[in-house]
């Protein structure tokens, strides 16, 4: 079965502080892409990062950037001086070589000034 | 370039009666996939459709659920005869070419069905 695991339902983290949220895939496929979506308050999703399978190169998007490990099945994000937006759920999320994208169940971020 | 559009944002709905949701995608995407997030959980995904076509609906219920994606106008999730369980957020993405390949799926705003 292709799942998402995200094992910490909540996190918080100091302004300015770093913080790493957990992702972990059971996958049987070789091609395949993985995201990060922030779900503020409002609701709307947002596309945070994305990674594909056959990088070996880490992405990083400003204060954000991933630490994919394809071996072990693992897709953590690593937030940079944290901010007082940066507040919100954080949804992993993958797509095998299909149309359908397969979400965890999300870590909500608090951050504190 | 306008994002993923939904309309309505609220829905409030009595058992029984019928929920249409909309989406209008991105300018230039093809490809319409719709998920539902219940209440503390991520999301699930229900259908993927091309212009006049249903391409996977592995995800959407046998019973009252249906979509459509016609050649002019937006997508429309249908939902008949709506039970409480219905209650909801609906969120629909688009992608300009399949996402199993390069293309992310950008979202729109989601709408928000309550059914009481």
């Amino acid at each position: 079965a292709q799942t998402v695991t995200q094992s910490q339902p909540e996190m918080s983290v100091q302004e300015a502080e770093t913080v790493t949220l957990s992702c972990t895939y059971d996958t049987s496929e070789s091609d395949y892409y993985l995201f990060w979506y922030k779900q503020p308050p409002s609701r709307q999703m947002i596309l945070v990062i994305r990674q594909e399978a056959y990088k070996q190169q880490n992405a990083t998007e400003n204060r954000f950037s991933v630490n994919f490990q394809k071996a072990a099945k693992s897709f953590s994000l690593k937030i940079s001086d944290s901010q007082l937006g940066d507040a919100a759920m954080y949804f992993c999320a993958y797509i095998p070589n299909t149309d359908k994208l397969i979400f965890g169940t999300g870590t909500r971020l608090q951050v504190f000034p | 370039n306008a994002g993923v559009m939904q309309n309505p944002r609220h829905l409030v709905r009595r058992r029984g009666q019928e929920a249409r949701l909309r989406c209008s995608p991105m300018k230039g995407h093809s490809h319409v996939y719709w998920y539902r997030q219940l209440p503390e959980e991520g999301l699930k995904f229900m259908v993927y459709l091309q212009k006049e076509n249903i391409i996977d609906e592995s995800g959407m219920p046998k019973e009252r659920f249906s979509a459509e994606f016609p050649k002019e106008g937006p997508s429309i999730l249908r939902i008949q005869q709506v039970v409480r369980g219905d209650s909801a957020a609906y969120f629909c993405a688009s992608s300009l070419s399949p996402s199993g390949g390069l293309d992310t799926q950008y979202f729109g705003p989601g709408t928000r069905l309550t059914v009481l």
